[in-house]
């Protein structure tokens, strides 16, 4: 089964400041996808950007971008240029590509991010 | 276009009791899924179903059922409730698209409390 782990249960950045959030997976399979989840206090789950494995290019969107390590089977999600709207707990996640795990996100435990003005 | 619609947004019940939480989508998604969220262990799945018709358990199925009323609609019934149970749940739909890559949307929850 797969396993993924998020190591800093909180961090914290100045607004305007470059902040980056870690996550490392686990998992025997060559073919996945990786998610970032954004859930603000309203608890929405809102998708903050993704990453496909048999992509070597890191993924952006707009402020936000990856550290795609496939060997070290890592990724970070690097937010830049951070606002106050930025401040919310980030899931990673990982979706198997195919077998009977097929289709199923596996999420981290969430880091909290809080963005000091 | 409301995207995934969950009712009720918040529950409390008395240990026993039954209840149907309600998930609906419009975006003609294939597959639907339940999660539950627990303070500092992140999403876990509990029951998805990846087309109209199929249902599959998840990694905690134990105490849940799941219906796919339709292509809309997946819901999750909760046939006696347990403290245990304590939890937000929260609903989700993607479309088909080979090689799983498609992206899940979610809900806004439902806060269940167990007493």
């Amino acid at each position: 089964a797969q396993t993924v782990t998020q190591s800093q249960p909180e961090m914290s950045v100045q607004e305007a400041e470059t902040v980056t959030l870690s996550c490392t997976y686990d998992t025997s399979e060559s073919d996945y996808y990786l998610f970032w989840y954004k859930q603000p206090p309203s608890r929405q789950m809102i998708l903050v950007i993704r990453q496909e494995a048999y992509k070597q290019q890191n993924a952006t969107e707009n402020r936000f971008s990856v550290n795609f390590q496939k060997a070290a089977k890592s990724f970070s999600l690097k937010i830049s240029d951070s606002q106050l709207g930025d401040a919310a707990m980030y899931f990673c996640a990982y979706r198997s590509a195919s077998g009977t795990s097929y289709g199923k996100l596996t999420f981290g435990q969430g880091t909290i991010l809080t963005v000091h003005p | 276009n409301a995207g995934v619609t969950q009712t009720p947004k918040f529950q409390v019940l008395k240990t026993g009791q039954s209840m149907t939480l309600q998930c609906a989508q419009d975006m003609n998604h294939n597959s639907m899924y339940w999660y539950r969220q627990d303070p500092g262990m992140g999403l876990r799945l509990i029951y998805y179903s990846a087309s109209e018709g199929t249902t599959d358990k998840g990694e905690v199925p134990n105490g849940y059922n799941v219906s796919r009323l339709n292509k809309r609609e997946f819901s999750l019934r909760l046939e006696s409730a347990a403290p245990s149970q304590t939890s937000v749940y929260f609903c989700a739909s993607s479309a088909f698209r080979t090689g799983g890559g498609q992206t899940q949307y979610f809900g806004p929850g439902t806060r269940l409390t167990v007493l």
